[in-house]
C-alpha cells in the first residue's frame, strides 16, 4: 500500500468550469502518474511526473495540465472542463524498485455536464 | 514504442472451471509485462509480474502467467474459478531498463463467474 489519496472521489461540473484533481502519497516516490479509465478503452495515460516541477505529457494530456511543486503532490488540472472528460481519473505512482510496479489510488469520477 | 492487446472484452465462466484471460504485446526491447485486477469501484491492484526472470510467473489468488517470446503473449490463467475472481482485468506492458517507467495498459478484460 503506497498511501495514495485522490481528492475529490467524486465531482460534478458545468462544461468551461476549472477543475483541480489532487493526488497525495505518502511514500515519497518519485514517479506519479495520471490515467483515466473509459469504458473500452482501458486506461490511458494523461501526464506523468519524474521529480518536482518535472513532468511530461502522456498520450491523452490535450486539454490537461498538472503540476508537482512537492515530491507527495501531483494535481491534474482542466483549465475547462468539457464532457468529453467526464471520466473516471486515476492516480499511480512508481515504487523505489525498479520493475515498474505501479500503485494506484482509488480513482477520483468526474461528470461535466 | 509499445502496446497490448487483450483478446475479449468479456469472459465468463462458471465457478471451478479454468480461467483463461488473453494478453499479446508489441515491443521494440525486452518487455516488463504485467496483470493488474480491478474490483467494482476500486484502484488497480498488482496481481503479477514479469521482469525477465522465470517465464512462468506466480502471483496473489492462485493466478499465474507465461511469457512465451515466441508468441509475444502473457496469458494469464487460474486452474478454478471462485465467485470473488469476478473483476476486470488489465494487461501492462513497459519496456525494460532505462528510464521509461511509462505503463501501457490493454483495454481489459471484464471476467464473470457462475454460479
Amino acid at each position: 500500500d503506497a498511501g495514495i489519496t485522490q481528492s475529490p472521489r467524486h465531482k460534478v461540473t458545468e462544461t468551461g468550469t476549472p477543475v483541480t484533481l489532487r493526488c497525495h502519497q505518502t511514500e515519497n516516490h518519485r514517479y506519479m502518474y495520471w490515467y483515466r479509465q473509459d469504458p473500452g478503452h482501458g486506461l490511458r495515460l494523461i501526464h506523468y511526473s519524474y521529480g518536482v516541477k518535472d513532468t511530461d505529457k502522456g498520450e491523452v494530456s490535450d486539454g490537461y495540465s498538472v503540476s508537482r511543486s512537492k515530491t507527495e503532490d501531483f494535481l491534474l488540472t482542466l483549465e475547462s472542463a468539457t464532457s468529453s472528460q467526464t471520466s473516471v481519473y486515476f492516480c499511480a505512482t512508481q515504487g523505489r524498485m525498479n520493475t515498474g510496479e505501479l500503485f494506484f489510488g482509488e480513482g477520483s469520477r468526474l461528470t461535466v455536464l | 514504442a509499445q502496446s497490448v492487446t487483450q483478446l475479449g472484452s468479456h469472459v465468463s465462466v462458471s465457478e471451478g472451471a479454468l480461467v483463461l484471460l488473453r494478453c499479446n504485446y508489441s515491443s521494440s526491447v525486452p518487455p516488463y509485462l504485467f496483470w493488474y485486477v480491478q474490483y467494482p469501484n476500486q484502484g488497480l491492484q498488482l496481481l503479477l509480474k514479469y521482469t525477465s526472470a522465470a517465464t512462468l510467473v506466480k502471483g496473489i489468488n492462485g493466478f499465474e502467467a507465461e511469457f512465451k517470446k515466441s508468441e509475444t503473449s502473457f496469458h494469464l490463467t487460474k486452474p478454478s474459478a471462485h465467485m470473488s475472481d469476478a473483476a476486470e482485468y488489465f494487461c501492462a506492458v513497459r519496456a525494460s531498463g532505462g528510464s521509461n517507467y511509462k505503463l501501457t495498459f490493454g483495454k481489459g478484460t471484464l471476467l464473470t463467474v457462475n454460479p
